[in-house]
């Protein structure tokens, strides 16, 4: 089956710093998809990249939807602490396959 | 614009009973995704379904395990005789279209004692 593979798994960053992290897989998807879970909520969805190449921004985040279609990075620039949480990628291709999420800590 | 929602919020369960979780999903949405997400883990596809029909099942259980979707009313998850792995967060997730985004509810949170 289809595999992403997400990284890093966890970082720990001072607030203002910026934050990058990505997904890679096998596999091509036709959509990637950035979202971000709380604790104790569901995802909620971020950025949603839909062509290769694509290159969108929302807020202080960038998200770029790789030319091979097998992978994609998300940016986070000048964190604050309301950033902290879980950030999953999804790749679409009939069905969705998830990342294990990277988990930001945010020092103030 | 209510979006997706899920409940119970939390569910407790002795072992060897059963587990009703329900999902509504966002007005105009016909596709229903359930999720299950470990503790410190990512989420894992369960099952996808349309309106009375399971169209992909390949991530649920082969025991224990069911959904639907009726014509009328939430989508159900079921898990008959829980067992302790079986507590998790349970997620479902809607979307308009067979490849559209999937919007997720907040979750039910399982656990068996």
């Amino acid at each position: 089956g289809q595999q992403l593979n997400q990284s890093p798994q966890s970082m720990f960053i001072q607030e203002g710093e910026d934050v990058s992290m990505n997904c890679t897989s096998s596999s091509i998807f036709n959509t990637w998809l950035w979202y971000k879970q709380d604790p104790g909520e569901g995802p909620v969805l971020l950025i949603a990249l839909y062509k290769a190449g694509e290159l969108t921004s929302n807020g202080r985040l960038t998200a770029q939807f790789g030319i091979t279609r097998k992978d994609s990075f998300l940016n986070i620039s000048a964190s604050i602490p309301s950033d902290v949480g879980i950030y999953f990628c999804a790749g679409e291709a009939g069905k969705s396959t998830f990342g294990d999420g990277t988990t930001l800590t945010v020092k103030p | 614009n209510a979006g997706v929602m899920q409940n119970p919020r939390h569910l407790v369960r002795r072992r060897g009973q059963e587990a009703r979780l329900r999902c509504s999903p966002m007005k105009g949405h016909s596709h229903v995704y359930w999720y299950r997400q470990l503790p410190e883990e990512g989420l894992k596809f369960m099952v996808y379904l349309q309106k009375e029909n399971i169209i992909d099942e390949s991530g649920m259980p082969k025991e224990r395990f069911s959904a639907e979707f009726p014509k009328e009313g939430p989508s159900i998850l079921r898990i008959q005789q829980v067992v302790r792995g079986d507590s998790a967060a349970y997620f479902c997730a809607s979307s308009g279209q067979a490849v559209d985004t999937q919007y997720f509810g907040p979750g039910t949170r399982l656990t068996v004692l």
